[in-house]
């Protein structure tokens, strides 16, 4: 168990919806990150958050938002789903910032857009 | 732009087979370089790491050596057990400011008894 707590672990939705996930970071990480992976594209980078605030951005959609709450709870949402959004959703967290820091990662939400 | 290659799967292997993965990078500067292992129906669990140059990052009988002049971070174990069964990925973090992990595509290893 790595601390992280991601819910819902499936969610299964029709197009043109709108989802929220949710991540419960380890305790006392300061750092979340979110993370898609699909067969087609791999694991790739969404956003990162750190205490509060947006770090950076990867290949996150416009119709992709997330943000993290004062108790350092971080949502990922998603609207006007498509079937190519289905996927297995990953959030990790981190103590700190910086290259050497090491994350880690929820089991993942796994999203099916029928 | 960042980048992992990662040497394309599916390997199956004997048990006590020696294993390496391969895994090149490209990157500017001086990335830290990482491997992650995926279990069946679980989210990723950080296997090992190596910060500069001519490290060797170790666990559970797995190590890999960050090669600067060949920019590759190689996966290698002297004898695989069935436990060792599911999907790797080499990822590399690239500097301050955007501390995201660029993975490679993953290899699935298949260890059979």
């Amino acid at each position: 168990d790595s601390g992280v707590t991601q819910t819902p672990k499936h969610l299964i939705t029709a197009t043109g919806q709108r989802v929220t996930l949710r991540c419960s970071p380890r305790s006392g990480d300061l750092s979340v990150y979110w993370y898609q992976q699909s067969l087609d594209q791999g694991l790739q980078f969404l956003i990162h958050y750190y205490n509060g605030e947006e770090r950076a951005k990867g290949n996150i959609l416009e119709r992709f938002s997330a943000q993290q709450f004062p108790d350092l709870h971080s949502e990922l949402n998603l609207s006007s789903l498509e079937l190519g959004d289905s996927a297995l959703y990953f959030c990790a967290s981190s103590v700190t910032t910086g290259p050497n820091t090491e994350a880690f990662f929820g089991q993942g939400t796994r999203l099916t857009v029928v | 732009g960042n980048s992992v290659t990662q040497m394309e799967g599916p390997v199956t292997l004997s048990e006590e087979a020696f294993l390496t993965i391969n895994c090149t990078y490209t990157a500017t500067g001086y990335p830290s370089l990482f491997w992650y292992v995926q279990y069946p129906g679980e989210g990723l669990q950080l296997l090992l790491k190596a910060t500069k140059a001519d490290d060797k990052g170790s666990n559970k009988g797995f190590e890999a050596t960050y090669r600067k002049e060949t920019t590759s971070f190689h996966l290698e174990k002297g004898s695989v057990q069935v436990s060792d069964s599911a999907v790797y990925f080499c990822a590399l973090s690239a500097r301050f400011g955007n501390e995201k992990l660029t993975f490679g595509t993953g290899t699935r290893l298949t260890i059979i008894p």
